[in-house]
C-alpha cells in the first residue's frame, strides 16, 4: 500500500515560535494532501486541503496566516504553525489519497503531537 | 453541509463480546464510506464501502452499507483487548477528494 510519512512525530516549542511539520508521500505522487487537527478524545477535523503548485484551501474558521501550508512538490506538503500559543497544542495529521483499483483510499501520516509551552 | 454521526460515542464491553458500531451520514453526491481504527497515533484503514448490501469482512471485523437508509455498521465479534481503539467513520463525495469524519466511537475491551 501507499506510505505517507510525517515528521516530526512530536515537538515541544516555546510560545511565540513557529513550528514546521512535513508530510511526504513516499512511493506515490500526491497532487492533493489534507491536514487535520485532533483534540483529545475528539475526531479528526479537516483544517485545509493542500494543492500542489497552488494555494491551499482552508476550512471555515481556520486562520490562513496562522497555519501556513506549502505544497511545493508532488511528494511534500508542509504545515507551519506560526507564532504558536498553548491553545495550538494538538495532534496534527496529514493524509494523501491514492487510487487502489477502482477506488481512492486515504493514507495517513503518523501524526505530530505539538505541545506549546 | 455534510454530516457524519457515529454511535455510541463510547462503549465498554468484556473480552469475547460482540459489538456493533453505527455510522449515519448526510452527504451530497455520496461516493464511499470508510472505516478506520485509531489507536495511539494515525488512523489505519479497515474498510471502504461503496455499494449497498455487500458485506466486507476481514477476520473478526465486518461492515455493511445501506445507501437507502444512509448508514453503515461495523461489527466486531469475539472482541479482544487489542480491539480497544477509536473507530472512525468517514464519507467521501464525488468531485471532491475530501473526507468528512464522524465523531468516532471509543471502544474499550475489558479483559
Amino acid at each position: 500500500g501507499a506510505v505517507v510519512s510525517q515528521h516530526p512525530s512530536w515537538v515541544i516549542c516555546k510560545s511565540g515560535t513557529s513550528v514546521k511539520i512535513e508530510c511526504r508521500s513516499l512511493d506515490f505522487q500526491a497532487t492533493t494532501m489534507f491536514w487535520y487537527r485532533q483534540f483529545p478524545k475528539q475526531s479528526l477535523m479537516l483544517m485545509a486541503t493542500s494543492n500542489e503548485g497552488s494555494k491551499a484551501t482552508y476550512e471555515q474558521g481556520v486562520e490562513k496566516d496562522k497555519f501556513l501550508i506549502n505544497h511545493a512538490s508532488l511528494t511534500l506538503s508542509t504545515l507551519t504553525v506560526t507564532s504558536a500559543h498553548p491553545e495550538d497544542s494538538s495532534f496534527y495529521i496529514c493524509s494523501a489519497n491514492f487510487a487502489t483499483g477502482e477506488n481512492t483510499e486515504a493514507f495517513f501520516g503518523q501524526g505530530t503531537r505539538l505541545t506549546v509551552v | 453541509e455534510d454530516k457524519v454521526v457515529q454511535s455510541p460515542l463510547s462503549l465498554v464491553v468484556h473480552e469475547g463480546d460482540t459489538v456493533t458500531l453505527n455510522c449515519s451520514y448526510e452527504v451530497t453526491n455520496f461516493r464511499s464510506l470508510l472505516w478506520y481504527k485509531q489507536e495511539k497515533k494515525a488512523p489505519t484503514f479497515l474498510f471502504m464501502l461503496t455499494s449497498s448490501g455487500i458485506e466486507k469482512k476481514s477476520g473478526r471485523l465486518s461492515s455493511i452499507l445501506d445507501k437507502k437508509e444512509l448508514f453503515s455498521i461495523l461489527n466486531i465479534t469475539a472482541t479482544q483487548t487489542g480491539d480497544s481503539a477509536i473507530y472512525l467513520c468517514a464519507v467521501g463525495r464525488f468531485g471532491n477528494e475530501k473526507l468528512t469524519f464522524g465523531t468516532g466511537t471509543r471502544l474499550t475491551i475489558i479483559p
